[in-house]
């Protein structure tokens, strides 16, 4: 049984550059959420979808960074234009949608800006 | 606001030693406590959760946590750890009323298990 799969696993790219990540949930599960984890900061939650409807992107740092939903199999995290402070490991994750539920994370993105 | 503390972030044991993963919240209203295991260049792993009754949960790989509602603790604990255990563990919590997105992870503590 496939797991969360995110793609790609490894992304180095120059400053200014637009980068996207992509995200593909287990089958079945109704939200989704972004992370970025660094050093400094820990595990912070970018935002979450429920049902493929945003439900809070308070975590998203600035307007450089969206994110969209279209399906239920699928949702991409965009920065545009890079900076080097965006580097980080970017983690998705999705669950069935209920607030005790676990959720299962796929095995990140390492991004580096240069 | 919650908030999740990780009292030590790196912890160095001995194979086949106990050890003990401290972690401590606040809230101000009830919660469920969860601990993931993240191995390197992997993403996070539920190892067990709190949601109600017990105290003592039990999880994956021998793992268990007991909830200590005075003291707001949900210490990890495994009697007997093996090399593959090492890895960086976290706390996370989020409040009964809270949305999905409100689980606030600690800062995560690294185990390192040495022959």
């Amino acid at each position: 049984d496939a797991g969360v799969i995110q793609s790609p696993r490894h992304e180095v790219t120059e400053m200014g550059q637009e980068v996207t990540l992509r995200c593909k949930p287990i089958s079945g599960h109704n939200s989704l959420f972004w992370y970025r984890q660094t050093m400094m900061r820990g595990l912070e939650l970018l935002i979450y979808f429920n049902n493929n409807v945003p439900i809070d992107d308070s975590g998203m740092p600035e307007d450089r960074f969206s994110a969209k939903m279209p399906n239920a199999s699928f949702s991409t995290l965009k920065i545009q234009p890079s900076e080097p402070r965006d580097s980080a490991v970017y983690f998705c994750a999705s669950s069935i949608g209920q607030i005790q539920e676990t959720q299962y994370f796929g095995p990140g993105t390492r991004l580096l800006v240069l | 606001a919650q908030s999740v503390t990780q009292l030590d972030s790196q912890v160095p044991v001995f194979e086949e030693a106990p050890v003990e993963l401290r972690c401590n919240y606040s809230s101000s209203v009830s919660v469920y406590l969860f601990w993931y295991v993240q191995y390197p260049n992997q993403g996070l792993q539920l190892l067990l959760k709190y949601l109600s009754g017990s105290t003592l949960v039990k999880g994956i790989n021998g793992f268990e946590a007991e909830f200590n509602k005075s003291q707001t603790s949900f210490h990890l604990r495994k009697p007997s750890v093996h090399i593959s255990d090492t890895a960086e563990y976290f706390c996370a919590v989020r409040n009964y009323g809270g949305s999905q997105g409100n689980l606030i992870f600690g800062k995560g503590t690294k185990l390192s298990v040495k022959p």
